[in-house]
C-alpha cells in the first residue's frame, strides 16, 4: 500500500464551475477525514467518516460542499457553484484506531479564478 | 472548542537545539500530536503524547503536561532538512477530530 492518495494534484477552475476531488485511503483503514488549509494555517477539519457513515461535518462546510464514501473505501469531495475564497488545500486523511494519527494525502490544491 | 497556540516562526543554527511551545484550551482532551510539514507538501505524523511526560524518537522529543495544558516539541541536532512548519493538534473528547494549531515555521540556518 502506498499511502493515501488524492487525485488530482492541482486543480484551477473558474468561480461558478463544479468540482470533484477524490481520496483514497489506506486500504485497512476505516476512518477518513477532509482537512482544508490555506496558507500560513493549520488544516481545519471538514468531515469525517468512519466505513461509510458520515459522522460529522464542520459548520466550515456550507451546502455547496458534500463529501461521499459510498462503499467505505475511496471518498469525493464536491464543492458546487466555486467561489474564490474556496481556493485552499483540499487534504484527505485516514486512519485505523484512536491510538494513531492520521496519515495525510499529498492534498489537491484548489485555485478558483 | 478549541484553542491551541504556538509560536509563529523561530530560527535556529544548524546543530543546535529548538523548542516549540503549544499550549491549548479544549473542551475535553484525548491526545496530543505533532506534525511536520514542508512547504507544498502533506503533513507527516511526528509524536503523540496522551500521558504526561517526555515521548522521545531519535532527534525529536514532545512532552505533554495536561495539567497545564502544555507541550512542546524539542528538535535536537538540527539538520537543513529540518526546515518546516512544525503544527501541534489537539483531539478532543470526541475521540476521532483533531484540531491544528497554525504552525510554527522553523528555519535552520547553516
Amino acid at each position: 500500500d502506498t499511502g493515501v492518495s488524492q487525485d488530482p494534484r492541482h486543480k484551477i477552475t473558474k468561480r461558478g464551475q463544479n468540482v470533484t476531488f477524490r481520496c483514497d485511503p489506506i486500504s485497512e483503514h476505516n476512518r477518513l477525514y477532509w482537512y482544508r488549509q490555506t496558507l500560513g494555517q493549520g488544516p481545519e477539519f471538514l468531515t469525517y467518516f468512519q466505513n461509510e457513515a458520515q459522522l460529522e461535518k464542520s459548520r466550515l462546510l456550507s451546502d455547496r460542499f458534500s463529501a461521499e464514501r459510498p462503499k467505505g473505501s475511496f471518498s469525493t469531495l464536491e464543492i458546487q457553484r466555486t467561489e474564490q475564497g474556496d481556493s485552499a488545500m483540499y487534504l484527505c486523511a485516514s486512519s485505523l484506531n484512536s491510538d494513531h494519527g492520521y496519515t495525510f494525502g499529498s492534498g489537491t490544491r484548489l485555485t478558483v479564478v | 472548542g478549541q484553542n491551541i497556540d504556538q509560536p509563529t516562526e523561530m530560527t535556529a543554527t544548524e546543530g543546535a537545539i529548538v523548542q516549540i511551545n503549544c499550549t491549548y484550551q479544549t473542551s475535553g482532551f484525548n491526545g496530543l500530536f505533532w506534525y511536520q510539514q514542508h512547504a507544498g507538501e502533506a503533513p507527516t505524523f511526528l509524536s503523540y503524547n496522551v500521558l504526561d511526560g517526555l515521548e522521545e524518537k531519535g532527534r525529536f522529543s514532545s512532552f505533554l503536561s495536561r495539567s497545564k495544558g502544555y507541550s512542546y516539541l524539542l528538535l535536537k541536532e538540527l539538520q537543513m532538512k529540518d526546515s518546516a512548519s512544525y503544527l501541534c493538534a489537539v483531539r478532543g473528547s470526541n475521540d476521532y477530530k483533531l484540531s491544528f494549531g497554525a504552525g510554527t515555521t522553523v528555519t535552520v540556518r547553516a
